[in-house]
């Protein structure tokens, strides 16, 4: 069965600081990937996605990923984390077949030190 | 970019009461979801809520707890009834627009029953 595993809960890192979100997935095929923030009181912003190609993929915000198959992960990376990175981060697989179903890992909690 | 607006925001609602959820989208989309997300929890799919149909419900969710309506391409509704305390969630709207490989959400209704 497909699952997402984000095995950190709460995350804290000094602003300017780099920070890396781990996640983990089990899936039969190849993966659809994708990183979502949320905000306090805000619905989910799409940060970036992995289809194919390239493995290392671009988001907004400074944001990028990288797709590693051998290791079934997508960790979430920023070179210089800002205070309004603050917030619940999720990683989620996918099926762009007719479903379109995403499932979601359990979320990381970022938080910035001044 | 595409807009999901979904009302209520927030409610308190009373225990064996029923609330309506409302979803609008701004332009043409081929998907329309369901998702919730309980408390310190990350999102579940509820349904996939399909135009002039009944939806399609996930395993552990059902008609007569959570009745969808679709009548048409960009609205959708969910119902959440005779609620209970354990309900008391984050209910979001998701769309898939039109030429889009992504899921776009909606900001969330907050429900808290008493």
């Amino acid at each position: 069965a497909q699952s997402v595993t984000q095995p950190d809960i709460h995350i804290t890192v000094s602003e300017g600081a780099s920070l890396e979100l781990r996640c983990n997935y089990s899936y039969g095929a190849t993966p659809y990937l994708f990183w979502y923030v949320q905000s306090p009181g805000q619905g989910l912003q799409l940060l970036l996605k992995y289809f194919s190609g390239d493995t290392l993929v671009q988001g907004i915000k400074g944001f990028e990923a990288e797709f590693k198959r051998s290791q079934s992960s997508f960790n979430l990376r920023k070179p210089s984390v800002h205070w309004s990175d603050a917030a619940e981060y999720f990683c989620a697989v996918g099926e762009l077949d007719s479903s379109y179903k995403l499932i979601f890992g359990s979320g990381t909690r970022l938080l910035v030190r001044p | 970019s595409a807009v999901i607006s979904q009302k209520p925001s927030r409610d308190i609602c009373q225990r064996g009461t029923s609330l309506t959820i409302q979803c609008q989208v701004d332009s043409q989309v081929t998907m329309m979801f369901w998702y919730r997300q309980q408390p310190g929890q990350s999102l579940t799919l509820i349904a996939t809520a399909n135009q002039g149909s009944e939806a399609t419900y996930e395993s552990g969710f059902v008609i007569d707890k959570f009745p969808i309506s679709r009548p048409n391409l960009t609205f959708s509704t969910l119902t959440v009834s005779n609620m209970s305390p354990e309900d008391s969630s984050i209910y979001l709207c998701s769309a898939r627009f039109s030429g889009a490989n992504v899921l776009t959400f909606g900001a969330g209704s907050r429900l808290t029953v008493l």
